[in-house]
């Protein structure tokens, strides 16, 4: 399968704990993104990743949040001390380099439950 | 924060009849995308229309771009059961960094049989 792998699918945490998700983008994928998404809304832009450099966050990603791609190629995003607002499906998507945004390609995504 | 509104939030239909969705936004933009998501589960791309287009066909999709309406409409024609999911409109920023997505929040689609 070479499509854009997330793990874990699912998790299930009690306030206050860190959690660390991983996305592992399509190879030649230059880029990446994280985006969290809410029962019942659209996706929402968290960060962006050219290569290991991070370009964008956005103000949605608090002090609490940090991400992460040290070598380019899998990425990671840690929450601290979670809290409940933090539930939430969090997504990742990879695209190819280009001068505009194009198709983005997404992951299963990772279920967050903060109890 | 949502780009923009999409119109119906829910549509049921059923197999065979066509599913029409809209899509507002706000910004100026380079391409507008629609994407399908099956209930828990990632996105899955359907069509990109760019700036510059006013129409495009893939299969059983229909999209149209008026830019100076800010809007843009998803046609799927002879529906099947397979096409329940939510579909969301998503644009891409013409100008600034070439990052990020913005969707709208979504038609929740039901096709029965």
């Amino acid at each position: 399968d070479t499509g854009v792998s997330q793990d874990p699918r699912h998790k299930i945490t009690k306030r206050g704990q860190n959690v660390t998700f991983r996305c592992d983008p399509i190879s030649e994928h230059n880029r990446l993104y994280w985006y969290r998404q809410t029962l019942g809304q659209g996706p929402e832009f968290l960060t962006y990743f050219q290569n290991e450099a991070q370009l964008e966050k956005s103000r949605l990603l608090s002090d609490r949040f940090s991400a992460e791609r040290p070598k380019g190629s899998f990425s990671t995003l840690e929450i601290q001390r979670t809290e409940q607002g933090d539930s939430a499906m969090y997504l990742c998507a990879s695209s190819p380099s280009g001068r505009a945004v194009e198709t983005q390609y997404f992951g299963p995504g990772t279920r967050l439950l903060v109890l | 924060s949502q780009q923009g509104e999409e119109d119906p939030q829910a549509l049921s239909i059923q197999e065979g009849e066509n599913a029409t969705m809209n899509c507002s936004y706000k910004t100026s933009i380079n391409n507008l995308q629609w994407y399908r998501q099956n209930s828990g589960r990632g996105l899955v791309h359907l069509i990109l229309i760019r700036s510059n287009e006013r129409e495009k066909h893939s299969g059983r999709l229909r999209v149209t771009l008026d830019t100076s309406k800010k809007s843009s409409s998803l046609l799927i024609t002879a529906s099947r059961a397979a096409d329940t999911a939510s579909y969301f409109c998503a644009t891409a920023p013409r100008t600034g960094t070439a990052s990020k997505l913005t969707f709208g929040t979504g038609t929740r689609l039901q096709v029965t049989l």
